[in-house]
C-alpha cells in the first residue's frame, strides 16, 4: 500500500528559473489537490483536480503556475520565472471524490535563491 | 477570507501528562480535522468530525465538533516523546472541497 508521493524532495533554483513537480496519488484517488505552506503557517490550497479536470484554482496561483493532470492520474505543477517569494513547502493530497479525508505526500521543499 | 484560529503557538508539557488544544473560526464549518507534521514531512491525518457534538477518538486522541460548529477540540492523554510535532486543525465549508488550515500548535513534550 502507498501513499501519496512527491518528486523531488527537494530543489533548489535560481530566481527566474522554471520549476517543475510531480504528485502520485493514491491509486483510485480521484481528486488531488496542491497546497503551499510557508514556515510557521498551516498549508494554502492552491488547486484541485476531479479525474483530468482542474476544477478550482486559487487567487495565490498566479498566471507564473500552472498544473496539470493529464491521465487523471499523477499530476504536475510548475512554476516560470521563479521568484524568492516562491520558496516554500509544496504539498500534494488526494482523496476519493465526495470524501474530505486528504491525505497528504511528503511535500517538495523549494528554495529560490 | 475565512481563517481558522489556533493558539497558543507552542505548548510545552511533561511526558504522561493530558494536553487540550483548540480551534475556533468565524465561520461554520461542516467538517474538522486534525493533522499532525513532523519536521521535513507531510501533514498526517489523525482524525476527522462530521457532525456538530460529534466526540471521536483514535488511539489516545479524542476530538470533538463544536455544537456552535465554529470551533474543534483535540485532547491527547498520556503524552509520550512521540507526540512532539505541530497540531493543525482545517476545516470545510458548504461545498467547497478545499481545507482551510490553522496555524498550528507546536507541542514539545519533556521526558
Amino acid at each position: 500500500d502507498t501513499g501519496v508521493s512527491q518528486n523531488p524532495r527537494h530543489k533548489i533554483t535560481k530566481r527566474g528559473q522554471n520549476v517543475t513537480f510531480r504528485c502520485d496519488p493514491i491509486s483510485e484517488h480521484n481528486r488531488l489537490y496542491w497546497y503551499r505552506q510557508t514556515l510557521g503557517q498551516g498549508p494554502e490550497f492552491l488547486t484541485y483536480f476531479q479525474n483530468e479536470a482542474q476544477l478550482e484554482k486559487s487567487r495565490l496561483l498566479s498566471d507564473r503556475f500552472s498544473a496539470e493532470r493529464p491521465k487523471g492520474s499523477f499530476s504536475t505543477l510548475e512554476i516560470q520565472r521563479t521568484e524568492q517569494g516562491d520558496s516554500a513547502m509544496y504539498l500534494c493530497a488526494s482523496s476519493y471524490a465526495g470524501t474530505t479525508e486528504q491525505y497528504f505526500g511528503p511535500g517538495t521543499r523549494l528554495t529560490v535563491t | 477570507g475565512q481563517q481558522l484560529n489556533q493558539s497558543p503557538q507552542s505548548m510545552f508539557i511533561q511526558e504522561g501528562e493530558d494536553v487540550s488544544m483548540n480551534c475556533t473560526s468565524s465561520s461554520i464549518f461542516n467538517t474538522w480535522l486534525w493533522y499532525k507534521q513532523d519536521p521535513g514531512e507531510g501533514p498526517v491525518l489523525l482524525i476527522a468530525l462530521y457532525k456538530a457534538g460529534e466526540l471521536t477518538s483514535n488511539g489516545r486522541l479524542t476530538a470533538q465538533f463544536g455544537i456552535t460548529r465554529k470551533d474543534s477540540f483535540l485532547n491527547i492523554s498520556a503524552s509520550i516523546p512521540s507526540d512532539v510535532g505541530i497540531y493543525f486543525c482545517a476545516g470545510r465549508s458548504g461545498a467547497n472541497s478545499k481545507l482551510t488550515f490553522g496555524k498550528g500548535i507546536t507541542l514539545s513534550v519533556r521526558p
